[in-house]
């Protein structure tokens, strides 16, 4: 079945970093493709998507691209904040018309000052 | 901006007691959605709604019931509270043109003892 694999975390990094989080996937058909963001204490909610190959999403300074050939959908920032101190989810959307995500298992950053 | 409630942040309860969890949604969303949230299972689909006083089962549904006789308001069951149901749990919703765009309220901390 359809499946979302991320990198694990803890992810610890500095102010001004560099980020790249990976997101791999497998799917039949074309799915869409989203970032989901949890900040602490919060509810998720949606940071960027892309609903065909070689799109690229983009919010908040965050960007990624659906890429087909290496079925990936990998978020990069060029310089974090401490306030992007999150849990990151990459998810896509199911198969046929059933409205659901699959979801992968979230992948916790802080930033440090 | 899309507001979604969830009746409690925190809420202590006893083995085998029944609980109720609200969650109402302000934009006229057709489709919501149960999630619990724990460490290392990342987000796992309990129930969903794509219309009133209709339901469908999630990936794990078993222990819980869903009851939607409003559209704005979509409430999670447990029929009789046991200690590995304590979790996050979380509501979402979306548009039925948009069906992947979930909004999330904040989340209820259930604790079972």
């Amino acid at each position: 079945g359809d499946s979302v694999t991320q990198m694990e975390g803890p992810v610890t990094l500095s102010e001004e970093a560099f980020l790249t989080i990976n997101c791999t996937y497998t799917a039949t058909g074309y799915p869409s493709l989203f970032w989901y963001v949890q900040y602490p204490g919060e509810g998720l909610q949606l940071l960027l998507k892309a609903t065909k190959a070689d799109d690229k999403g983009s919010n908040k300074g965050f960007e990624a691209t659906y890429r087909k050939e290496t079925t990936s959908f990998h978020l990069e920032k060029g310089s974090v904040q401490v306030s992007d101190s999150a849990v990151y989810f990459c998810a896509l959307s199911g198969t046929g018309n059933n409205r659901k995500l699959i979801w992968g298992l979230g992948t916790s950053l802080a930033v440090n000052p | 901006d899309v507001k979604v409630t969830q009746s409690s942040r925190y809420l202590v309860k006893r083995t085998g007691e029944k609980v109720f969890l609200e969650c109402v949604q302000d934009m006229d969303h057709e489709n919501m959605f149960w999630y619990r949230q724990d460490p290392g299972l990342g987000l796992r689909l309990i129930y969903f709604s794509y219309d009133v006083k209709m339901k469908e089962k999630g990936d794990i549904p078993e222990g819980y019931s869903v009851s939607r006789e409003k559209k704005e308001r979509f409430s999670l069951i447990l029929e009789s509270a046991s200690t590995n149901q304590t979790s996050m749990y979380l509501c979402a919703s979306t548009l039925q043109g948009l069906p992947y765009e979930q909004y999330f309220g904040p989340g209820t901390r259930l604790t079972v003892t």
